[in-house]
């Protein structure tokens, strides 16, 4: 199973809104509603911010949203505050009966 | 307040072997599937492992089949997961995560809770 395509990089000053894309197949990000989106700061361990494509976990910002369209997936941050910066990583459910995670991308607030 | 604390890495040698645990508290345990996931040093995340709330099914990725083996123990409340036949490219850190149910017949497909990772290091 070959990883999701992320951007390896995006950036975007404070107050704007940036989007990361997920691309995979029909095999996984198309033919599920599974997708999930994590947050990971340098050193620590990955926080869920979007679950089932476009759902929030209590908690979690409403300046994050999900969605998807065909085999690709997005990841929306709108407002950008200097705290989101860190790496985000998509994943999805497959065919196969297993998951694959994105190789992720690293926001730069600049 | 959901805790998981892995133990049980450090520093083998290739083709050696290696337990890890992930002790879990603030929820109970047996009412939802674990999983495993690794990250290499400098790397992206990869999957490794999920097993079902009441243990009844597991699930691997295909560069664990064979090699690596998840259990839990509901009494003890922790999640295991025994690496053998270590390779160099296992380095990473491991994470152990906590799905959203028991996920008794289904693979869960995604985590809610995430410990701080274990470091696993394969080197002669």
């Amino acid at each position: 199973q070959s990883a999701l395509t992320q951007p390896a990089s995006v950036s975007g000053s404070p107050g704007q809104s940036i989007t990361i894309s997920c691309t995979g197949t029909s095999s996984d990000v198309g033919g599920y509603k599974y997708v999930s989106w994590y947050q990971q700061h340098p050193g620590k361990a990955p926080k869920l911010m979007i679950y089932d494509v476009s759902n929030r976990p209590s908690g979690v910002s409403n300046r994050f949203s999900g969605s998807k369209s065909g085999n690709t997936a997005s990841l929306t941050i709108s407002g950008l505050q200097a705290e989101d910066e860190a790496d985000y990583y998509c994943s999805s459910y497959t065919s196969s009966t297993t998951l694959v995670f994105g190789g992720g991308t690293k926001l730069t607030v600049l | 307040e959901v805790q998981l604390v892995e133990s049980g890495g450090g520093l083998v040698q290739p083709g050696g072997s290696l337990r890890l645990s992930c002790a879990a508290s603030g929820f109970t345990v047996s009412d939802y599937a674990m999983g495993w996931v690794r990250q290499a040093p400098g790397k992206g995340l990869e999957w490794v492992s999920a097993i079902s709330g009441r243990g009844t099914s597991t699930y691997y990725a295909d560069s664990a089949k064979g090699r690596f083996s998840i259990s839990r123990d509901d009494s003890k409340s922790t999640l295991y997961l025994q690496v053998n036949s270590l390779r160099a490219e296992d380095t990473a850190v491991f994470y152990c995560a906590k799905s959203y149910d028991s996920s008794d017949f289904y693979l869960p497909h995604y985590f809610d809770y995430w410990g701080q990772g274990i470091l696993v290091t394969v080197s002669s």
